[in-house]
């Protein structure tokens, strides 16, 4: 398997520009989860999902974002506008509670936003 | 609710020596436990986790750690450090009880810094 996909690698915009973060996670994990890591807060969970369904969002910083799961094979994490303070690493993660891997997340290589 | 504490922001040793990463947690019911690695500008990786049964969990790359309910510790340890072993580590706790499913909370983390 592949791993968790993350798509861009790196991402620079400048401020009120919508950003588009993609992911796919591993073939027949049913949890799907988004994190923000930064030097002041470390890694925070945003939001995630369990067989495509929003499961606990309240880690979302504010109306600007939203993600969304259209499916068992990909999830997007869009911030519109962007806005300075929102530079970060994005992790995508995806695990399952079924098999020996029960529980284990698998993270994606990140996407690293620079907004100017 | 569950925490998990990394006492340690940094631990600093020499190569050869044993190498311990400290972990303390709080939580409701029996605590699944984790351990990840992250090396600069990479995501996540997966070490060892605790479920039930043996206190001793062995993990990747000679790395192991000890579940002691009554401390409430999952302490990461590597009897001889490596240059390589440097590295940001975390601790992660998801409890046993149904309603948090799938969900992991993250320690802050602590940077490792082994020297030749």
């Amino acid at each position: 398997d592949a791993g968790v996909i993350q798509s861009p690698r790196h991402e620079v915009t400048e401020m009120g520009q919508e950003v588009t973060l993609r992911c796919k996670p591993i073939s027949g994990h049913d949890y799907l989860f988004w994190y923000r890591q930064t030097m002041m807060r470390g890694l925070e969970l945003l939001i995630y999902f369990n067989n495509n369904v929003p499961i606990d969002d309240s880690g979302m910083p504010e109306d600007r974002f939203s993600a969304k799961m259209p499916n068992a094979s990909f999830s997007t994490l869009k911030i519109q506008p962007s806005e300075p303070r929102d530079s970060a690493v994005y992790f995508c993660a995806s695990s399952s509670l079924l098999g020996p891997s029960t529980d284990t997340q698998y993270f994606g290589p990140g996407t690293r936003l620079t907004v100017l | 609710a569950q925490s998990v504490a990394q006492p340690e922001d940094q631990v600093n040793v020499a190569e050869g020596n044993p190498l311990t990463v400290k972990c303390t947690y709080s939580v409701s019911g029996n605590p699944y436990l984790f351990w990840y690695v992250q090396y600069p500008n990479r995501g996540l990786q997966f070490l060892l986790k605790y479920i039930t049964g043996d206190n001793l969990v062995k993990g990747s790359y000679g790395f192991e750690a000890e579940f002691n309910k009554s401390q409430t510790s999952f302490h990461l340890k590597k009897p001889s450090a490596l240059v390589s072993d440097s590295a940001l580590y975390f601790c992660a706790v998801r409890p046993s009880t149904t309603d948090s499913w799938g969900k992991l909370q993250f320690g802050a983390g602590t940077q490792v810094v082994v020297t030749p």
